[in-house]
């Protein structure tokens, strides 16, 4: 079955420590794919994306992702994160172009200052 | 910048109650989908809204389930007759195209506690 897996379910880091959050997907076609950021009491927001094209895609507030085909996987990357990157992430999937997003189950994180 | 917009925040009601959970998407948007998700799981897909009907629908939306957009701007969530196991926060999500070319942006949630 169609399937976005998040391996970490939380995660706690120093301010300044480097993030990487792991995402792996289970569809051999054509896939967008997103994470999503959910900060305590806020909506869901998008925090990159990938359609096409380089592989490497940027994102806001200094997040980055790399989509690597041959592994299935999307990892969201920080080099050094801040108090106020504690929130929720969701890594999320389309896959061959269908109408909707398959979530992974989301990785809490919590930076200490 | 236009944001999707959801009311009620929170909701509480009896088992067998019908609810009306309601989503305001942004203006220009055409596609429209209701999301939810139940305490530790995971967010999932339930239904996705275009040109007046429903384009496509999850397992989860079955029968107990209806969507509407009674005018140019509201997109409801119906559920007839709530169940215990429907308490989740519910999104909803707007784009002005397909999901695999266009971004979804998301409301706030509406959090519905069924007793």
């Amino acid at each position: 079955a169609q399937s976005v897996s998040q391996h970490n379910h939380h995660v706690i880091l120093s301010e300044a420590a480097s993030l990487e959050l792991g995402c792996n997907y289970s569809y051999g076609g054509t896939v967008n794919l997103f994470w999503y950021v959910q900060y305590p009491g806020q909506h869901l927001q998008l925090l990159l994306k990938y359609f096409s094209g380089d592989p490497l895609v940027k994102g806001i507030k200094g997040f980055e992702a790399e989509f690597i085909k041959s592994k299935f996987s999307f990892n969201l990357r920080k080099p050094s994160v801040q108090w106020s990157d504690t929130a929720e992430y969701f890594c999320a999937v389309i896959m061959n172009r269908d109408d909707k997003i398959i979530f992974g189950k989301g990785t809490r994180l919590h930076i200490l200052p | 910048e236009p944001e999707v917009t959801q009311t009620p925040s929170h909701q509480v009601t009896q088992m067998g109650q019908e609810v009306i959970l309601r989503c305001v998407p942004i203006s220009n948007h055409l596609y429209f989908y209701w999301y939810r998700q139940i305490l530790g799981q995971k967010v999932e897909f339930l239904v996705s809204f275009y040109n007046n009907e429903i384009s496509e629908k999850s397992e989860i939306f079955d029968d107990q389930f209806s969507v509407e957009r009674p005018d140019g701007s509201n997109f409801t969530l119906k559920i007839r007759s709530t169940k215990l196991e429907d308490s989740a926060m519910y999104f909803c999500a707007s784009s002005d195209g397909l999901a695999g070319v266009e971004t979804q942006y998301f409301g706030p949630g509406t959090r519905l506690l069924v007793l």
